[in-house]
């Protein structure tokens, strides 16, 4: 299995410009995470989906950020329109039920 | 009061040292533990799982105390390649619920 595989691996945009992060989860997880993470404030979750249903998105930072899920193999984090603040590296993970949880390898997100 | 808090370090330890890393969650209807590893410009990895009657994992040993939210990680013998950010990691409920991650310990293991 080729693993969680989140694209871009680096993505450089300038103020203002819409952002869409990939995911491509583990075949059979059910379950998929979108993480966010800084310095400042660490791992934080923005939003998940089981069984491609969304079913917290309370840690998303505001209305411009959306995550999609249309089916088991493929997620979307879009962020329109970014600002310098929403810099940081962008996470990936996806699970079975009950099982622990395995991370892309992130999408490392400059806005400028 | 943050969910899970982890001294952030570093700790700069020599090579054959014992290093210990505490934990505490806020949350008493946490249900399950782990530690994960994450390396510099990597993914988090999942190190251990801990249980409450305590676990060990070769030089990883892991302790829960429920009564008091805690959680702690013991590395013997620490190796050049231990050197990462350690983060302490809560389930608050079971089944497919999200992980709720501390920010990280760092640890430098020294020659």
């Amino acid at each position: 299995d080729a693993g969680v595989i989140q694209s871009p691996r680096h993505e450089v945009t300038e103020m203002g410009q819409e952002v869409t992060l990939r995911c491509k989860p583990i075949s059979g997880h059910n379950s998929l995470f979108w993480y966010r993470q800084t310095m400042m404030r660490g791992l934080e979750l923005l939003i998940y989906f089981n069984n491609n249903v969304p079913i917290d998105d309370s840690g998303m930072p505001e209305d411009r950020f959306s995550a999609k899920m249309p089916n088991a193999s493929f997620s979307t984090l879009k962020i329109q329109p970014s600002e310098p603040r929403d810099s940081a590296v962008y996470f990936c993970a996806s699970s079975q039920v009950g099982g622990g949880y395995t991370f892309g390898s992130g999408t490392r997100l400059t806005v400028v | 009061r943050k969910e899970v808090e982890q001294d952030p370090g570093p700790f700069n330890v020599p090579e054959g040292a014992t290093v210990a890393f505490n934990c505490t969650y806020s949350n008493s209807a946490s249900q399950s533990f782990f530690w994960y590893r994450q390396d510099c410009r990597k993914e988090p990895k999942l190190l251990m799982s801990v249980y409450s009657s305590g676990n060990e994992d070769g030089r990883f040993t892991a302790q829960l105390n429920r009564a008091s939210q805690y959680i702690s990680l013991l590395i013997r013998d620490s190796k050049l390649s231990d050197s990462a950010t350690y983060l302490c990691v809560v389930n608050q409920n079971s089944g497919n619920t999200p992980l709720v991650f501390g920010k990280g310990t760092r640890l430098s293991v020294i020659a």
